[in-house]
């Protein structure tokens, strides 16, 4: 069974720190992956894409993507209390590039004090 | 661009009655659709795949008499709850991918629902 895993947290940084959120997946023929952000009560909202090692940089958030270690990263600069949400890594089961079913992690709380 | 709005938002339904949600892909259409269940504090556990003019895909253990889904058309999708209990009362999202060749989704709004 193709797995994510994310450490649940709770994750508390303060204003204008870096917070750094991680996340392993099991099946290592996966090449897509995401990072979603869920509000209390919304529905997820897609922050970030990654396709090929490395970093992915856009704005405030970085993706980090190794897939020898089957490790995904998602790094928010300048956190800000507007980041407070909870992360959702997903990763596609479709095998390429193409869509598919998506499998999520448990989701990372993320708290950004003032 | 990639807007997926649902309906109701919210609903309130007695049990053993039956409640029709829509997921409408806004300005993109959509082959297939994905249906997620959310419990409070849980993750998404997706419920099935809604395929455009064919039947739906469910996940193991999702009993697909009792969640109906229909794909009419390239922007619509609906999850009928039948004989609601109160314990399906939950949170449903529905996603899509934009592009055939792209693997990322976007989801709707999502409804919440309850069943007394």
């Amino acid at each position: 069974q193709k797995e994510v895993e994310q450490n649940s947290g709770p994750l508390s940084v303060p204003e204008g720190a870096i917070a750094s959120l991680n996340c392993t997946y099991s099946d290592r023929g996966s090449q897509s992956f995401f990072w979603y952000r869920q509000y209390s009560g919304k529905s997820p909202e897609l922050i970030m894409s990654i396709y090929s090692n490395g970093d992915k940089e856009d704005g405030r958030f970085t993706a980090q993507l190794n897939k020898a270690s089957q490790y995904v990263s998602l790094l928010i600069r300048d956190s800000q209390p507007s980041d407070s949400a909870t992360y959702l890594c997903a990763v596609n089961d479709g095998g390429g590039t193409s869509y598919g079913k998506l499998t999520f992690g448990q989701g990372t709380i993320l708290t950004v004090h003032p | 661009g990639a807007v997926v709005s649902q309906h109701p938002s919210w609903v309130i339904c007695k049990s053993g009655t039956s409640v029709k949600i829509e997921c409408r892909s806004l300005d993109f259409q959509a082959t297939t659709m994905f249906w997620y269940r959310q419990f409070p504090k849980q993750s998404l556990m997706l419920m099935a795949t809604s395929n455009e003019g064919s039947k739906a895909t469910y996940e193991q253990g999702v009993e697909k008499d009792k969640f109906l889904i229909n794909h009419a058309s390239l922007t619509l999708s609906t999850l009928t709850v039948t004989s609601a209990h109160p314990e399906d009362s939950s949170f449903y999202i529905c996603s899509a991918p934009a592009r055939r060749d792209r693997a990322e989704q976007y989801f709707g709004p999502g409804t919440r629902l309850t069943v007394t």
